[in-house]
């Protein structure tokens, strides 16, 4: 596509619920990066994939975050008995092959009541 | 501990007005980008400094990359309504990362 595609844009859920975030790259862009944005807190890395592949996740804050990537393009992360705290905009972005230029979505915001 | 500082964290002005946003670290970057993000929007790519002490110009604004490589700052003249956002300072450490870090952000109001 043209642009970098997230989905939902908004939603609510309950304390302990699932949620799947859902993030379509621009077309041919082989490195896929998720962050999460919080009031005041900037941007912080979660994980970072090369083709299918994520050979850097450190940024994960715990064994309830999971993220996955299929055929090189979509990804989806993936929240498990979601908490108040994750609470927030999570923003994916892409990039081509040795570039240094991140393009972003326009995030996915969720609040977890 | 935050990698990038970035001062201030807000900032009212009128239009008209002149500012100077800063980015400090105690890295050296072998990359600096800066970027505006708008309410509801991702943040968009300003302007990527690679150079210690390099001077790039986009309109009113002027972007500074230090001699270190180790700090940057984002000069507006004469600021406008339309320039209101966050900006955010973004830098890849020496290592070969591919992965930026972002900066908390300058919350920029400029008022009509």
């Amino acid at each position: 596509g043209a642009g970098v595609s997230q989905s939902p844009s908004n939603k609510v859920t309950e304390k302990g619920k699932d949620v799947e975030l859902r993030c379509d790259p621009i077309s041919g862009h082989t490195a896929l990066y998720w962050y999460r944005q919080s009031l005041g807190q900037g941007l912080e890395f979660l994980i970072y994939f090369q083709g299918n592949s994520a050979p850097d996740k450190s940024g994960l804050p715990s064994d309830r975050f999971s993220a996955e990537r299929t055929g090189g393009s979509v990804s989806t992360l993936t929240i498990q008995r979601t908490q108040q705290e994750d609470s927030a905009v999570y923003l994916c972005a892409s990039s081509s092959s040795g570039a240094n230029v991140l393009t972003f979505g326009a995030g996915s915001r969720l609040t977890v009541l | 501990t935050q990698l990038l500082e970035q001062s201030p964290q807000f900032l009212s002005i009128q239009e008209g007005e002149n500012l100077t946003v800063y980015c400090n670290s105690s890295s050296v970057f072998s990359s600096l980008q800066w970027y505006r993000q708008e309410p509801g929007e991702g943040p968009v790519l300003l302007v990527t400094v690679v150079t210690g002490g390099e001077v790039k110009k986009l309109k009113r604004l002027t972007f500074q990359f230090g001699d270190a490589r180790k700090d940057s700052s984002l000069h507006i003249t004469a600021a406008q309504p339309g320039d209101t956002g966050l900006y955010l300072c973004a830098g890849r450490t020496s290592g070969g990362s591919y992965i930026p870090t972002f900066g908390r952000g300058t919350s920029l109001i400029v008022h009509p």
